[in-house]
């Protein structure tokens, strides 16, 4: 069964620092572009960052650009978010999606940033 | 970047009635391999989203027939034949042709009347 499992989320203060991860199974996880999405409370979906199959092409939405860095380890079937500077609006549900089509959803890991 | 525009943002229907949900973008979404990647997402209460329809019109493993994807250049539609108590949730369309950033559109909420 193709499968993503986020993990990470937590309650941190502003300007604190956390690192999401998303453990991949049932798939070559190796094969595929890799995406990370967030929903905000009550808000839609909103793309974060998006990591080519071998980790050599990297984007990150506007907002986001010099704080958070997404990456991956292909032998850990693996793919990370690392977010640093957090800031309230940064307050969501984190999902990762396979693939630039998303094709298939995790169930989502809670970022809540407030102090 | 391109901007996605849904409406209705509300549709309220009746069991077994159709329901159309329209996504506009603000740029032609033809690639230049000559695809159009324009896919619609299901979201149920409580639950993760899950792809229906990729590249326009074509429905994923498992999407009931009754779901229909069609459009060209910037106008798309979703339709759902006969609407079913299982498909109350927020439909979002998403631009994967013209990137970064990839965007969705703001959501469509489906409830039953």
């Amino acid at each position: 069964e193709v499968q993503l499992v986020e993990s990470g989320g937590a309650l941190v203060q502003p300007g604190g620092s956390l690192r999401l991860s998303c453990a991949a199974s049932g798939f070559t996880f190796s094969s595929y572009w890799m995406s990370w999405v967030r929903q905000a409370p009550g808000k839609g979906l909103e793309w974060v960052a998006n990591i080519k199959q071998d980790g050599s092409v990297k984007y990150h939405v506007d907002s986001v650009k010099g704080r958070f860095t997404i990456s991956r380890d292909n032998a850990e079937n693996s793919l990370f978010l690392q977010m640093n500077s957090l800031r309230a609006e940064d307050t969501a549900v984190y999902y990762c999606a396979r693939a630039l089509s998303m094709d298939v959803w995790g169930q989502g890991t809670t970022v809540t940033v407030s102090s | 970047d391109v901007v996605m525009t849904q409406s209705p943002l509300s549709l309220p229907v009746t069991l077994g009635q159709p329901a159309s949900i329209s996504c506009r973008s603000s740029q032609s979404l033809v690639y230049s391999d000559g695809n159009t990647y324009l896919h619609w997402f299901q979201q149920r209460p409580g639950q993760s989203p899950r792809r229906l329809i990729y590249k326009v019109s074509n429905r994923d493993s498992g999407v009931p027939d009754r779901f229909s994807g069609s459009g060209s250049g910037t106008d798309f539609t979703l339709k759902i034949s006969r609407v079913e108590a299982e498909d109350v949730g927020i439909y979002y369309c998403m631009q994967g042709t013209h990137w970064p950033p990839w965007t969705f559109g703001q959501g469509t909420k489906v409830e039953i009347k």
